[in-house]
């Protein structure tokens, strides 16, 4: 089974500038997950999406950021404009519905973002 | 909302000696406290969980205790070997139907000398 993908790796922007993340999930995970992890700190939700419809996004800076996922399945992060303190790490991570399934997370590698 | 607090935030063990990471958390409704091990450059990744009608959970070195009555939850890795070093994160996850939020503590970076 393929896991999360994500891209780019590694981004260094200047402050005010843009930059997206894009994400591909597990096959028929039906949940997915951004979430910002910050140099020595634990990972923080940002937005979660269930199929296409988003189920939590109260932890998103909205005049910045934004998330969607067309067709339930890829899933772009965009940050316009940056600033310092964006600097960070964003991982997606998917899941399966709940009910049977113990809601497992399985997290991507990881966009690791620079803001100079 | 749940917050969730780990303990300690730095840990180095011995080679062969055992690892303890506790953490607390405030909501009483979660039921569901997951543990994921970072590598460096790599996300996290599940360990061991534990699920909250059971107090005691075991995988070979590792293992999770909870206590429900005090709301807090702990991860013992025995025989520690230097492949175990990397950041320990636990997790928390309220009971909301149908919905997967999960909320996480700072992290435990462990180093094993060998």
């Amino acid at each position: 089974e393929a896991g999360v993908a994500q891209s780019p790796r590694y981004k260094i922007i200047e402050k005010r500038q843009s930059v997206a993340f894009w994400c591909n999930p597990i096959s028929g995970h039906a949940t997915l997950y951004w979430y910002q992890q910050i140099l020595g700190q634990g990972p923080k939700l940002l937005i979660q999406f269930q199929n296409n419809g988003v189920v939590d996004d109260s932890q998103l800076p909205k005049d910045r950021f934004s998330a969607e996922r067309l067709k339930g399945v890829d899933s772009t992060l965009k940050i316009q404009p940056a600033k310092l303190e964006d600097s960070a790490v964003y991982l997606c991570a998917s899941s399966r519905l709940q009910g049977r399934s113990t809601g497992e997370l399985f997290f991507g590698e990881g966009s690791r973002l620079t803001v100079l | 909302g749940e917050n969730v607090e780990q303990h300690p935030s730095t840990l180095s063990v011995q080679e062969g000696d055992s690892a303890v990471i506790k953490c607390t958390y405030s909501d009483s409704a979660s039921n569901y406290f997951p543990w994921y091990k970072q590598e460096l450059g790599k996300g996290p990744q599940l360990i061991i969980d534990i699920r909250s009608n059971v107090g005691e959970k075991k995988d070979q070195r590792i293992a999770v205790t909870l206590n429900k009555t005090a709301k807090h939850f702990s991860l013992h890795i025995t025989e520690t070997q230097p492949e175990d070093s990397a950041v320990y994160f636990c997790a928390a996850r309220p009971q909301i139907y149908n919905f997967n939020k999960f909320y996480f503590g700072s992290g435990t970076k462990l180093n094993v000398k060998p």
